[in-house]
């Protein structure tokens, strides 16, 4: 069965650090691997979608940038976080399977 | 208007009670549709999906009516496990995007 990790689950960073989670997945190849995003009270927001290594489309234009260096590996970084960038990240496997997400909280 | 719209709640319930959901979708070309369940602090994880002659699954039943492009999902017998957010999903039949709607919140009470 496929099986998504995400790291870390909690991560507490100061305004204008950069940013690196990790998203990858166990039991499949060549999925389909999308980052969601989701501020306090609100709904799930698509930030990119990859079909295939080095294939990032992005949904929402911000300080986030996505790579997939590896099949089953969907990074999402960022230089410079903003506060704005606080939410809950969550790494899916065909768009609606998820990990188990990580809090980001800046400072 | 907004793609998905849900009744944010929450809904203080008894437990046993019967409860529903309506969610709202804008896109007629919608073709998927499903309802999710997220805990708190919790990843959202599939309820059920919803197809278009309505579904039962134990408690559960989903009902989808595309003319009035709505979904809906009912729950008979709260239990107080069944206290989360629900939330109301679609998908169109191109492209690779999930639509989340922004949830309805249960709390099921002793």
């Amino acid at each position: 069965s496929q099986t998504i990790h995400q790291w870390p689950a909690t991560l507490v960073q100061p305004v204008g650090s950069p940013l690196s989670l990790e998203c990858t997945v166990e039991g499949t190849s060549n999925p389909n691997l999308y980052w969601y995003r989701q501020a306090a009270g609100r709904g799930l927001q698509l930030l990119f979608y990859s079909v295939g290594i080095g294939q990032i489309s992005s949904e929402v234009p911000q300080n986030l940038s996505a790579s997939r260096p590896q099949d089953r590996q969907f990074i999402l970084s960022s230089k410079k976080l903003l506060l704005s960038d606080s939410g809950f990240y969550l790494c899916a496997w065909d768009g609606y399977t998820f990990g188990s997400g990580t809090r980001l909280t800046v400072v | 208007r907004k793609e998905v719209e849900q009744d944010p709640g929450p809904f203080n319930v008894p437990e046993g009670a019967t409860v529903a959901f309506n969610c709202t979708y804008s896109n007629s070309a919608s073709q998927s549709f499903f309802w999710y369940r997220q805990d708190c602090r919790k990843e959202p994880k599939l309820l059920m999906s919803v197809y278009s002659s309505g579904n039962e699954d134990g408690r559960f039943t989903a009902q989808l009516n595309r003319a009035s492009q709505y979904i809906s999902l009912l729950i008979r017998d709260s239990k107080l496990s069944d206290s989360a957010t629900y939330l109301c999903v679609l998908k169109g039949n191109y492209g690779q995007n999930f639509v989340f709607g922004p949830g309805t919140r249960l709390s099921v009470l002793p």
